[in-house]
């Protein structure tokens, strides 16, 4: 996990409220992943990047999801307004090629009331 | 959705036994990968084999890739205690960059 730096590691919040999760990945990557990891739905891709340029968004759930890059160093999964269906462990994976293996974060868990 | 559908869903064996677990998926592939999910963590990298490969090795790991029935793979062998973990598969299609997760194999190993 040391590769790739999530926060927070763990998030409680109320329905309706903003939720902004972090990823900072350590350098010599050039894809960024977010996926989102339920009991009933298992690992979800949300969103990737390449070389910071968002390219495939299509599991992003709703308009409330959102995610940005602005850097190779830095990545953020917003969403707003959270809901309790939301509750799930969102990892940030990082990846060099297509024949590597991703580096995966320790992920976030996030719970909404 | 998911990719790849593993079998079995859980697996429950003594130390020193082998472990094997099965992943089928749906569309042709560039690669597959395993990965190993401790309790509470996230998923590490165990081995990566690609579409052109049948077999290959990893310290107590071997994986099998069958394109012809798109089905792979994972044996564990002289499984340990600390090989407790759910194992996933994941695929990438065709060529693009992004990698789909199978539904997981829940390993325990008992002393």
């Amino acid at each position: 996990d040391a590769g790739v730096i999530q926060s927070p590691r763990h998030e409680v919040t109320e329905m309706g409220q903003e939720v902004t999760l972090r990823c900072k990945p350590i350098s010599g990557h050039n894809s960024l992943f977010w996926y989102r990891q339920t009991m009933m739905r298992g690992l979800e891709l949300l969103i990737y990047f390449n070389n910071n340029v968002p390219i495939d968004d299509s599991g992003m759930p709703e308009d409330r999801f959102s995610a940005k890059m602005p850097n190779a160093s830095f990545s953020t999964l917003k969403i707003q307004p959270s809901e309790p269906r939301d509750s799930a462990v969102y990892f940030c994976a990082i990846g060099t090629g297509l024949n590597y293996g991703y580096t995966f974060g320790s992920g976030t868990r996030l719970t909404v009331v | 959705s998911q990719q790849g559908e593993e079998d079995p869903q859980a697996l429950s064996i003594q130390e020193g036994e082998n472990a094997t677990m099965n992943c089928s998926y749906k569309t042709s592939i560039n690669n597959l990968q395993w990965y190993r999910q401790n309790s509470g963590r996230g998923l590490v990298h165990l081995i990566l084999i690609r579409s052109n490969e049948r077999e290959k090795h990893s310290g107590r790991l071997r994986v099998t890739l069958d394109t012809s029935k798109k089905s792979s793979s994972l044996l564990i062998t002289a499984s340990r205690a600390a090989d407790t973990a759910s194992y996933f598969c994941a695929t990438v299609p065709g060529t693009a960059s992004k990698l789909t997760f199978g539904t997981g194999t829940r390993l325990q190993v008992t002393l």
